[in-house]
């Protein structure tokens, strides 16, 4: 597709499970981010990839989430025992270029998935 | 800290008419500021992105306004139609920030016929 795909559209964990969380970015598209977002607020960043290389995760609340992109094109967010904070839109956006550039480079985000933890 | 300071209130506005939107912020120098408009249920779309040496920017009905001495970017929507209902986050960048947005709260539009 033309887009930034993520999937699950919609989970619903009990708490205490493990949830995985994928995002196809756009083809070529170097730099990639996930952001959390809650009702109400706008998206907050958790973590960046550069290709394979994950540069940033200052954002990341806790041990609990890990991210990766091993060939440096679909991303996986994993978060573990997991808890009723955790419940949010978990978005994912890629842009073409890396580095400073990136700042000057529109995000393409894709639709999010929708994390319910009861 | 850091902080981005949009208008919580949503605003609404009637068919044909100017919005206004306001993004503040503290503790930033920025050097670009984007502009994302989100709808319910979808991810945030790029709108528009300004420079710090830009004064103002247009696109169609869009047009924003970056301050950098008031700390302040100006969204305005001209001729408002019920299909630009939605919400609008801004972003402002500095350039060693490896492209990572750090949104505002956004400010919803309600645009009625």
């Amino acid at each position: 597709g033309a887009g930034v795909s993520q999937s699950p559209r919609y989970k619903v964990a009990k708490r205490g499970q493990d949830v995985a969380l994928r995002c196809d970015p756009i083809s070529g598209h170097v730099s990639l981010f996930w952001y959390q977002q809650a009702l109400g607020q706008g998206p907050e960043f958790l973590t960046y990839f550069q290709n394979e290389a994950q540069l940033d995760k200052s954002g990341l609340p806790s041990d609990r989430f890990f991210a990766e992109r091993p060939e440096g094109s679909v991303s996986t967010l994993k978060i573990q025992r997991t808890q009723q904070e955790d419940s949010a839109v978990y978005l994912c956006a890629s842009s073409l270029q890396s580095g400073g550039a990136t700042s000057r480079q529109p995000q393409h985000f894709g639709d999010g998935t929708r994390l319910s933890i009861l | 800290s850091q902080k981005i300071e949009q208008n919580s209130e949503a605003l609404n506005i009637q068919e044909g008419k100017t919005a206004t939107l306001t993004c503040n912020y503290t503790n930033y120098s920025p050097a670009y500021l984007q502009w994302y408009r989100q709808d319910p249920g979808r991810g945030p779309v790029f709108l528009l992105l300004i420079r710090e040496n830009e004064k103002e920017k247009r696109k169609e009905r869009l047009k924003v306004t970056f301050d950098t001495t008031l700390k302040q970017s100006l969204f305005h929507i001209t001729a408002s139609q019920p299909a630009d209902s939605a919400t609008y986050l801004c972003a402002p960048l500095e350039t060693d920030s490896w492209g990572k947005l750090q949104f505002g709260s956004g400010t919803q539009v309600v645009v009625t016929p």
